[in-house]
């Protein structure tokens, strides 16, 4: 079973629409994680989600918003998508307090047109 | 506010072993990190290491931590090709919360 999934894989769509990626864990963690990945491939933290807080780098346009139904699932919703939105967006997954690593899905590859 | 900085290229022969350095600058760091990305491919953690120690090995990985300098390094022995990738290092304050990436190291291992 995959440990973090995210859906779709890849997703092309025009600049102005509204999109949403989802993301679920089964691992049970309490925090779950948005990251960003520009074409330089350089990683930076977008959102950190528990139950208890949520944490947004001052950097992420309001645009984007994480919107968790339940303690397995964090989406990442985006409105009126711009170019420099395309990129490509890891969802992760961790236990706070424990001496576990953070578990990565396989990335959603976002192409603004 | 916290950095990671790495060398952004590393070009090296089949056999040879590759040595990928890593700084950063939070002195609270306590968890470091190693993970490697493949082309296409999502975050594999190679291995992590905590501020109170100085040297990790697993197989063909060690890293050495000089936690004075803030200094990080990841050393594969017996690079094969299949080690071409992107390296990152990354670290966090405390377990299980938001870890910040350095650029990332490309590594090519030639045969």
């Amino acid at each position: 079973d995959t440990a973090v999934s995210q859906t779709p894989k890849y997703l092309v769509t025009q600049m102005g629409n509204d999109k949403s990626i989802k993301c679920e864990q089964n691992l049970g963690h309490d925090t779950m994680y948005w990251y960003k990945q520009d074409s330089k491939k350089f990683l930076k933290i977008m959102f950190s989600y528990n139950n208890k807080e949520l944490i947004i780098n001052e950097t992420v346009p309001n645009r984007f918003s994480p919107k968790s139904p339940d303690k397995a699932h964090l989406n990442l919703h985006i409105n009126s998508l711009e170019l420099g939105d395309s990129a490509v967006y890891f969802c992760a997954s961790s236990q706070e307090g424990q001496n576990t690593e953070a578990f990565f899905g396989q990335g959603t590859r976002l192409t603004v047109v | 506010g916290e950095d990671v900085e790495q060398s952004l290229f590393l070009s090296v022969r089949e056999g040879d072993s590759s040595v990928i350095n890593c700084t950063y600058t939070d002195s609270s760091s306590t968890y470091l990190y190693w993970y490697k990305q493949e082309p296409g491919a999502g975050l594999q953690l190679l291995t992590y290491i905590f501020s109170n120690m100085d040297m990790k090995q697993d197989q063909r990985l060690t890293v050495l931590l000089n936690k004075k300098d803030k200094h990080l390094s990841l050393r594969i022995a017996d690079t094969q090709t299949g080690d071409s990738a992107i390296y990152f290092c990354a670290e966090s304050e405390q377990a299980g919360t938001a870890l910040i990436f350095g650029k990332g190291t490309t590594l090519s291992v030639s045969s």
